[in-house]
């Protein structure tokens, strides 16, 4: 049973550019979340999506990011106009179920802005 | 609001032998979960213990333990016989209850250090 997909590992981007970053959840798992760690600090929430439906974006900036979960093909993180404080990575974890379920995560997208 | 702190920045430990790694959280939701999270320095998350807010004994895994003190509100993660291996960043983490279920909140991390 193959873990949670992330790619790209890392993606390299100017100011200015898109970034999509694609996430696969485990087989099975119909919950997907999204987390961005800052150099030296913890993950942070982004957005909790089930399949077509986004569930939490509570910890999503308003502006440049979004994420969708569509009912075929993996979750997709997007950020538009990339700017130099949006380097960080990007993790995704999936769990089968939201309560009561461990969220197993990806080995993450390290975006670098330059 | 819930928050989770890992007062310790970094810790070392000699290997073979045991370490706690503090983790101490705050939330008015009765019901919640507490994990703890390995990060070694190629950056993957792996998941290592889980401890459910209702559950009565502490969690075990093999060489991890949790000791939850609900009281006290704190998952202090044991690692017995180190291994070099287990020299990694290590993050407690909380999942929500209520309206925010299934998001987690990190603390700042634990940098374990384990010495031959």
């Amino acid at each position: 049973n193959a873990g949670v997909m992330q790619n790209p590992r890392h993606l390299v981007r100017r100011r200015g550019q898109e970034a999509r970053l694609r996430c696969s959840p485990m087989k099975g798992h119909s919950h997907v979340y999204w987390y961005r760690q800052l150099p030296e600090e913890g993950l942070k929430f982004m957005v909790y999506l089930q399949k077509e439906n986004i569930i939490d974006e509570s910890g999503m900036p308003k502006e440049r990011f979004s994420a969708e979960f569509p009912k075929e093909g993996p979750s997709i993180l997007r950020i538009q106009q990339v700017v130099r404080g949006d380097s960080a990575a990007y993790f995704c974890a999936s769990s089968p179920r939201a309560v009561q379920e461990t969220q197993y995560f990806g080995p993450g997208t390290r975006l670098l802005v330059l | 609001a819930q928050k989770i702190t890992q007062t310790q920045p970094g810790m070392f430990v000699q290997e073979k032998e045991a370490v706690t790694l503090d983790c101490t959280y705050d939330t008015s939701d009765p019901s919640y979960g507490l994990f703890w999270y390995k990060q070694p320095s190629s950056g993957e998350m792996i998941f290592l213990i889980y401890q459910g807010s209702y559950d009565q004994q502490n969690a075990t895994e093999g060489r991890y333990s949790l000791n939850f003190q609900k009281a006290r509100k704190s998952a202090n993660l044991v690692i017995s016989a180190s291994q070099l291996g287990d020299s990694a960043m290590y993050f407690c983490a909380m999942r929500h209850g209520g309206t925010s279920y299934g998001k987690l909140t990190f603390g700042q991390g634990t940098i374990l250090t384990v010495h031959p």
